[in-house]
């Protein structure tokens, strides 16, 4: 039973590029959270999507971000034109249901550098 | 308000020997859940326990144990027998149901813990 797989590992993009970061949640879970973290940093929360819903985008920034988790295939988070201060690793994580007690399953993350 | 606080600056301890992470939070939901996470160097994030509010016993899963004090809203994690594979980063984090944003999770800063041989 695969866990939550994200990709590209490592991502290299110049300003101003638009930036893809895939996410496969683990099998039968239909919950799906976006997460970023900043060096020395803890997690901040940035969306959570049901299939094709979001469902709470409150930690996303109004422009340039958005996301997606479509019927078929992984979610993704993109990011259009780039700027430094979105370096930062992404994570992904995944959970059955949205139940209180439940934990999330979290991706190995997506390190993303702008250049 | 912070929601989670982690204050402690980084953390050492012998290995075979016990230690306590800090975590206090900030709810004013009756129901909530509390769990904590190990970030090792490699970058994953690796569950390691979960408290509910209502829980009567604190948590307990194999070297890892939550010491939850709910009248001072604090929720420490106590490691026994510290191994060298536990050095990492921890983070608390907590779920709150009445908020509106019942499923996300909200992360403190994180405590480094370094385990000296």
């Amino acid at each position: 039973n695969a866990g939550v797989m994200q990709n590209p590992r490592h991502l290299v993009r110049r300003r101003g590029q638009e930036a893809r970061l895939r996410c496969s949640p683990m099998k039968g879970h239909s919950h799906v959270y976006w997460y970023r973290q900043l060096p020395e940093e803890g997690l901040k929360f940035m969306v959570y999507l049901q299939k094709e819903n979001i469902i709470d985008e409150s930690g996303m920034p109004k422009e340039r971000f958005s996301a997606e988790f479509p019927k078929e295939g992984p979610s993704i988070l993109r990011i259009q034109q780039v700027v430094r201060g979105d370096s930062a690793a992404y994570f992904c994580a995944s959970s059955p249901t949205g139940d209180l007690n439940e934990k999330l399953f979290f991706g190995s993350g997506t390190q993303l550098s702008v250049l | 308000a912070q929601k989670i606080t982690q204050t402690q600056p980084g953390m050492f301890v012998q290995e075979k020997e016990a230690v306590t992470l800090d975590c206090t939070y900030d709810t004013s939901d009756p129901s909530y859940g509390l769990f904590w996470y190990k970030q090792p160097s490699s970058g994953e994030m690796i569950f390691l326990i979960y408290q509910g509010s209502y829980d009567q016993q604190n948590a307990t899963e194999g070297r890892y144990s939550l010491n939850f004090q709910k009248a001072r809203k604090s929720a420490n994690l106590v490691i026994s027998a510290s191994q060298l594979g536990d050095s990492a980063m921890y983070f608390c984090a907590m779920r709150e149901v009445h908020t509106g944003a019942n499923s996300k999770l909200t992360f403190g800063k994180g405590i480094t813990l370094s385990v000296r041989p």
